[in-house]
């Protein structure tokens, strides 16, 4: 059974940092994985998604790698804004069924 | 991006009624829709996986007589909660999934509809 696990919970940066959002996934037998940002109360927006076959993803100040020796998927925000302040969501989509299991969220805060 | 949208976005309710809401891709045909709810501060957990034509696929430990899918078309799907109590409240998110576009089973995620049920 497919768990998806994110480090840390939460996380409170001054603007202008470069930080890691961590995700790791117990079942390598991924299809894709995306992230995603939640605004409070509010749905989904996808950032970046990563097929199986790839090694990273790129859009704007976002980067995000996959490992699936290891299990791991990296988010790699540089230079941080306060506008970044959301709650980031990785998910793994296995493949047979194609579901897609979320984890728990990094609830992510920058200060001006 | 592929849109989807959701409707009511917020509804009220007494207990006993039942509340239906829409899922609808706009731009894209979806043959495979996905059900979440959402507790506070808690991440998507999968209701159901609705697939076009036929009967909707449900996790365990979801009530398939409570919560009735209906995916009729390729553009939109329906969840109606039946006979609500207030343990149903939470936000209920939709996502289609792509499969004819270069980003190939993409989820793309509906705004979510927040239900209360007094």
């Amino acid at each position: 059974k497919q768990e998806v696990t994110q480090i840390p919970a939460a996380l409170s940066v001054p603007e202008g940092e470069n930080l890691v959002l961590n995700c790791s996934f117990t079942d390598s037998a991924i299809y894709n994985l995306q992230w995603f940002r939640q605004d409070p109360g509010k749905g989904l927006t996808s950032l970046l998604l990563i097929q199986s076959s790839q090694r990273e993803q790129t859009s704007g100040r976002l980067n995000a790698s996959l490992d699936k020796s290891s299990g791991r998927s990296t988010l790699y925000i540089a230079a941080s804004q306060p506008g970044d302040s959301a709650t980031y969501l990785c998910a793994a989509v296995n493949t047979g069924g194609f579901k897609t299991i979320f984890g728990a969220g990094t609830r992510l805060f920058v200060k001006a | 991006g592929a849109v989807v949208s959701q409707h009511p976005s917020r509804v009220i309710c007494k207990s006993g009624t039942s509340v239906k809401i829409e899922c609808r891709s706009l731009d894209f045909q979806a043959t495979t829709m996905f059900w979440y709810r959402q507790f506070p501060k808690q991440s998507l957990m999968l209701m159901a996986t609705s697939n076009e034509g036929s009967k909707a696929t449900y996790e365990q430990g979801v009530e398939k007589d409570k919560f009735l899918i209906n995916h009729a078309s390729l553009t939109l799907s329906t969840l109606t909660v039946t006979s609500a109590h207030p343990e149903d409240s939470s936000f209920y998110i939709c996502s289609a999934r792509v499969g004819d576009r270069g980003r190939y089973n993409e989820q793309f995620f509906g705004p979510g509809t927040r239900l209360t049920v007094l």
